[in-house]
């Protein structure tokens, strides 16, 4: 098993300004993943954060908008870049996936005001 | 990946069985059928998975046909706190060996218990 904490828990931002959400897994994994939950919608997978690499992101996320960084085998960030109303969601990040079990964070819910 | 079609919606009562059908017509030979519980303000976790006949663990059942086109996921004797989202996913096996894949959730099913 793993366990995931993410920071913070919840935010409310203006918009255009970013956001940068922290992942904490203990133990040390290869790939990470970062995902959005829109209110009252399912997951969505934004990007794979592999350590060492270049994040690989899924059609319709874009780095610049959402910059990933993944500097050890522990840890991971998120930033949501200039944001707007549209950006209120639910990041989650997880590690595993099919292939593995996935293990999930509580989640950081960012409100754009 | 195969897509999968769950009710948005189902209710029930204290103490019953609940079934939730999962359809994944397009299942590939070597998939293997996931369901996640999402609990509100927290991430899914895994319940159960499965890949043909009958699983089951402390938590729920799995039901599998031989067509492999659908799945039941079974809940016994639920209580007010298995009120949340229930997740059908289809993909490779855990522990299957080169590292994981990003998971493609489908839309869930909200199930809703009643005392």
């Amino acid at each position: 098993s793993a366990v995931i904490s993410q920071k913070p828990s919840r935010d409310i931002c203006q918009r255009g300004t970013s956001l940068t959400i922290q992942c904490q897994v203990d133990s040390q994994v290869t790939m990470m993943f970062w995902y959005r939950q829109q209110p009252g919608q399912s997951l969505t997978l934004i990007a794979t954060a592999n350590q060492g690499s270049e994040a690989t992101y899924e059609s319709g996320f874009v780095i610049d908008k959402f910059p990933i960084s993944r500097p050890n085998l522990t840890f991971s960030t998120l930033t949501v870049s200039n944001m707007s109303p549209e950006d209120s969601s639910i990041y989650l990040c997880s590690v595993g996936g099919h292939g593995t079990e996935a293990f999930f964070g509580q989640g950081t819910r960012l409100t754009v005001v | 990946l195969a897509k999968t079609t769950q009710p948005i919606s189902m209710d029930s009562y204290e103490g019953q069985e609940v079934n939730i059908t999962c359809s994944h017509n397009n299942i590939a030979t070597n998939d293997y059928i996931t369901w996640y519980q999402q609990f509100p303000s927290q991430g899914p976790r895994f319940i159960i998975q499965g890949y043909k006949t009958k699983v089951t663990n402390e938590v729920a059942s799995l039901f599998i046909p031989a067509d492999r086109k659908s799945s039941t996921l079974s809940l016994p004797r639920v209580s007010l706190s298995d009120t949340a989202v229930y997740y059908c996913l289809v993909g490779r096996r855990i522990n299957s060996g080169g590292g994981a894949d990003g998971l493609t959730f489908g839309k869930g099913t909200h199930l809703i218990i009643q005392p």
